[in-house]
């Protein structure tokens, strides 16, 4: 049973470009959540996507936007890259009628240079 | 909103010796509680969830937590640590709409 898998694992941006993170869910799950974690710190929140729409957002700026597909998977979009968008991106699965499965990926390492 | 605090940010132990990282939650309702595990390089591996069932809640390779609405505590124990428990740990709390707020984490050194 495949977990969720997410590409690529590491990546190196350039100041205001732009940059696409893939997740796909574990079989069987239906919501998709992206976590920013930077370096010594806990994840934060950062948006959940459910039906193909975003169902909340966490207090990140409109330079980071998303999609998920009928397939179930996601992608994250950063646009305009700063130095602070260095972080481990998490992507979580989950089932929308809840139960308190979450399953994360093992992240993309994006480093902003 | 929901929150965690995470009482140190490093803890060494000893091999053999007992594990204990502390979790203190902050919540307006009554909070859904996990531990995850993070090992470096990799994501968030779930440890133990409590989801308002027993107050004793036991996870996988022998870690164990308690809740305790009193103190409103989360900590997360093992009897005896092994070195293979080396790693970066993360309480987390379910906030609105089913998201986790985490804690900021707590590494733990195991010493031969």
């Amino acid at each position: 049973d495949a977990g969720v898998t997410q590409s690529p694992t590491h990546l190196i941006k350039t100041r205001g470009q732009q940059v696409t993170l893939r997740c796909s869910p574990k079989s069987g799950h239906d919501t998709v959540s992206w976590y920013q974690q930077a370096l010594g710190q806990g994840p934060q929140f950062i948006f959940q996507y459910y039906e193909e729409e975003e169902r909340q957002r966490g207090n990140f700026p409109d330079r980071f936007s998303g999609h998920q597909f009928p397939n179930y998977s996601s992608e994250l979009n950063v646009n305009a890259l700063l130095l602070g968008d260095s972080a481990l991106y998490l992507c979580a699965s989950s089932l929308h009628t809840g139960g308190f499965g979450y399953t994360f990926g093992s992240g993309t390492r994006l480093t902003v240079v | 909103a929901q929150s965690v605090t995470q009482l140190g940010s490093h803890v060494s132990v000893s091999e053999g010796a007992l594990v204990l990282l502390r979790c203190n939650y902050s919540s307006s309702v009554p909070p859904y509680l996990f531990w995850y595990v993070q090992y470096p390089n990799q994501g968030l591996q779930l440890l133990l969830k409590y989801t308002s069932a027993a107050t004793l809640v036991k996870g996988i390779n022998g870690f164990e937590a308690e809740f305790k609405k009193s103190e409103t505590s989360f900590h997360l124990t093992k009897p005896s640590a092994h070195m293979s428990d080396a790693a970066e740990y993360f309480c987390a709390v379910m906030g609105n709409g089913n998201k986790l707020v985490f804690g900021a984490g707590t590494i733990l050194r195991v010493k031969s």
